[in-house]
């Protein structure tokens, strides 16, 4: 079974802040991605990336920023955490072989007060 | 316009009943559909996954595409009150991207 696992379930942080949020994957996929989910909004793509060092932008980036030093370790960086950025953060993974499923890992409520 | 479009519910039905969960899109380069069932405070898991037009049986889930009408649905049978939780449609382009494009999620309540 795929396996996602991310460094928290319940962070609390204050505004002004720098957050560290981590992912970790067993399936050795290339693909890797952080979203934000908030209710009536759904999920939000934040940032991909589709190897080691390589980053996309999602639709939703301002704010944030990435690291992927190795395959497997996908990190999400709040430079400065706002009270804005309070949420339900998500991880997944894909791998390139065709069929495009992501594999998500249980999430990071995090509370920026 | 949305790309993918889904009924937030909430949909309430008695156990035992069939439920169906639909989703309607509009990008014509769509290949690939998948359903995740996410419960409260859970990540999205997998539920099921089909390419193009057809249907796809898993135990009491079924997932249908119509590419010709743009139309995803996930079918319940005998549903449980354990199948209470939000589900979310998704597509992706198949084209090289590694995206999906979700929906927002159904909201569904299976009542003992």
């Amino acid at each position: 079974d795929v396996k996602v696992t991310q460094s928290s379930r319940y962070l609390v942080k204050r505004t002004g802040e720098k957050v560290f949020l981590e992912c970790v994957q067993d399936m050795d996929h290339e693909n890797m991605f952080w979203y934000r989910q908030d209710p009536g909004l759904g999920l939000r793509l934040i940032y991909f990336s589709y190897d080691v060092k390589m980053k996309e932008k999602g639709d939703i980036p301002e704010g944030y920023s990435v690291s992927r030093e190795k395959k497997e370790r996908f990190s999400l960086i709040l430079e400065s955490a706002s009270t804005n950025q309070t949420s339900m953060y998500l991880c997944a993974s894909s791998s390139w072989s065709g069929s495009y499923e992501q594999y998500f890992g249980p999430g990071t409520r995090l509370t920026v007060t | 316009q949305k790309e993918v479009e889904q009924d937030p519910g909430p949909l309430s039905v008695p156990e035992g009943a069939i439920v169906s969960l639909n989703c309607t899109y509009s990008n014509s380069a769509f290949q690939y559909f998948m359903w995740y069932r996410q419960y409260s405070r859970k990540g999205p898991e997998l539920l099921m996954y089909t390419y193009s037009s057809g249907n796809k049986e898993d135990g009491r889930f079924t997932a249908q595409v119509d590419k010709s009408s743009k139309y995803i649905s996930l079918f319940i049978r005998d549903s449980q009150p354990s199948d209470s939780a939000t589900y979310l449609c998704a597509a992706d382009s198949g084209a090289g991207s590694y995206q999906l494009t979700f929906g927002k999620g159904t909201k569904l309540s299976v009542i003992p």
